[in-house]
């Protein structure tokens, strides 16, 4: 597609359940990055894909949170044993190389834990 | 620690009056450095992108940004805001191998 693209576009889950998010990159775009956007909050990061080297997960906030990334494209986001702390909207990007580049965005997968 | 300062949460002006949104980065070398806007219900769109050379830089919709070393700031400025401009704004900044790192945001609203 032209653009960055995720799904669900919204996602209300009970709380202890385990939720997926998945991100669909700008096609030829080696690199992509999840970010979470929580109320009042900046972007933080999550983690990072760059072609086959080994993913930087620097930014994920426990061990609930994971991903992974098949083919070098789709990406998934998988939330384990979901929280209300977890609520935020969860942003997928891409860029043709690494952080240097310009990254673009998807609209985001609005997530609400109840 | 590498960080990027949006030091408005919120700021209120009047459509056709001009525009200034601060932002300052805390780097060890001067970063790459990106606007981006948020609309109510959408994703970030990039407005504008420093890496190098001329400081002034120009973007989509009317904006510019200015990079000043000395302040270690990247404001980003508009002759005359519309309506339409209202909207969430970041200042992000990247070493070029490191996490892309985001301000905290400034709200836009735009009032008659």
């Amino acid at each position: 597609g032209a653009g960055v693209s995720q799904s669900p576009s919204n996602k209300v889950t009970e709380k202890g359940k385990d939720v997926e998010l998945r991100c669909d990159p700008i096609s030829g775009h080696t690199a992509l990055y999840w970010y979470r956007q929580s109320l009042g909050q900046g972007l933080e990061f999550l983690i990072y894909f760059q072609g086959n080297s080994a993913p930087d997960k620097s930014g994920l906030p426990s061990d609930r949170f994971s991903a992974e990334r098949t083919g070098g494209s789709v990406s998934t986001l998988t939330i384990q044993r979901t929280q209300q702390e977890d609520s935020a909207v969860y942003l997928c990007a891409s860029s043709p190389a690494t952080w240097g580049n310009t990254i673009y965005f998807g609209e985001g997968s609005w997530l609400t834990v109840v | 620690a590498q960080s990027v300062t949006q030091p408005d949460i919120h700021i209120t002006v009047s459509e056709g009056a001009s525009l200034e949104l601060r932002c300052n980065y805390s780097y060890g070398a001067t970063p790459y450095l990106f606007w981006y806007v948020q609309s109510p219900g959408q994703g970030l769109q990039l407005l504008l992108k420093y890496f190098s050379g001329d400081t002034l830089v120009q973007g989509i919709k009317g904006f510019e940004a200015e990079f000043k070393r000395s302040q270690s700031s990247f404001n980003l400025r508009k002759p005359s805001v519309h309506w339409s401009d209202a909207a969430e704004y970041f200042c992000a900044a990247s070493s070029g191998n490191t996490p892309l790192v985001f301000g905290k945001g400034t709200r836009l609203s735009v009032i008659a």
